[in-house]
């Protein structure tokens, strides 16, 4: 089956700087990836729909300008944290969509000093 | 045990026992649900999952209910094992199935005692 491969696990940023997340679908060409993000001891929110070849889908109230997402090949799926701020540590995760199952990266740590 | 999900976002039981785990999901038009487990510092991992034309599936240990007239979907462990311990959360697919548009519940944290 499917498998996501997530990239890095975690990282530490200071505030200002930039994070680059990795999502990559080993086994399948996927067309659409998803980024969600967890708060801690909160449920997984939808940021957006990163869809190959065209312009990612924002969920209402994500920034698109804060968090540059770029599906540029059909196994990977970048999500881009710009000018990070502590408010913005969070656990991003990225999911794939396949025919039959939906499977989730294993998600990054975010820590905004 | 039976925890209420939203309400009751925490669920202590004894190994050996079964778990119930609840969840009432928003949208009537949903088609599509899973359960999912998550470990800390880990991503999602898949339970089981059923579509709204079934209103019981099982799985290895584990049992989900849908009731589409109340809109509540249930979980249902067996036998309740220590490493069951984690967050577990229900999901709606909004729309189509497996589009991945998925809206997450609350989650509810089942801790099983030895």
């Amino acid at each position: 089956g499917a498998v996501v491969s997530q990239h890095p696990s975690w990282v530490i940023c200071k505030s200002g700087t930039s994070v680059k997340i990795e999502c990559r679908s080993l086994d399948f060409q996927a067309t659409t990836m998803f980024w969600y993000r967890q708060f801690p001891k909160q449920s997984l929110m939808l940021m957006a729909t990163s869809n190959e070849g065209s312009k990612a889908t924002y969920e209402q109230g994500v920034e698109k300008d804060k968090f540059l997402i770029n599906h540029a090949s059909l196994t990977l799926s970048t999500l881009t944290v710009t000018s990070a701020h502590p408010e913005d540590s969070s656990f991003y995760i990225c999911m794939v969509a396949t025919n039959e199952k939906l499977f989730f990266g294993s998600g990054t740590q975010l820590s905004v000093l | 045990g039976e925890s209420v999900g939203l309400h009751l976002p925490t669920l202590s039981v004894q190994e050996g026992d079964n778990s119930i785990i609840n969840c009432a999901y928003s949208n009537s038009a949903s088609d599509y649900f899973i359960w999912y487990k998550q470990e800390s510092g880990k991503g999602p991992q898949f339970i089981i999952d059923i579509r709204s034309n079934m209103d019981k599936r099982q799985g290895q240990r584990v049992t989900v209910l849908l009731n589409k007239t109340v809109k509540h979907l249930s979980l249902q462990i067996a036998a309740t094992q220590p490493g069951d311990s984690a967050v577990y959360f229900c999901a709606e697919n909004m729309g189509s199935s497996n589009t991945g548009k998925l809206i997450f519940g609350q989650g509810t944290t089942l801790q099983v005692k030895p």
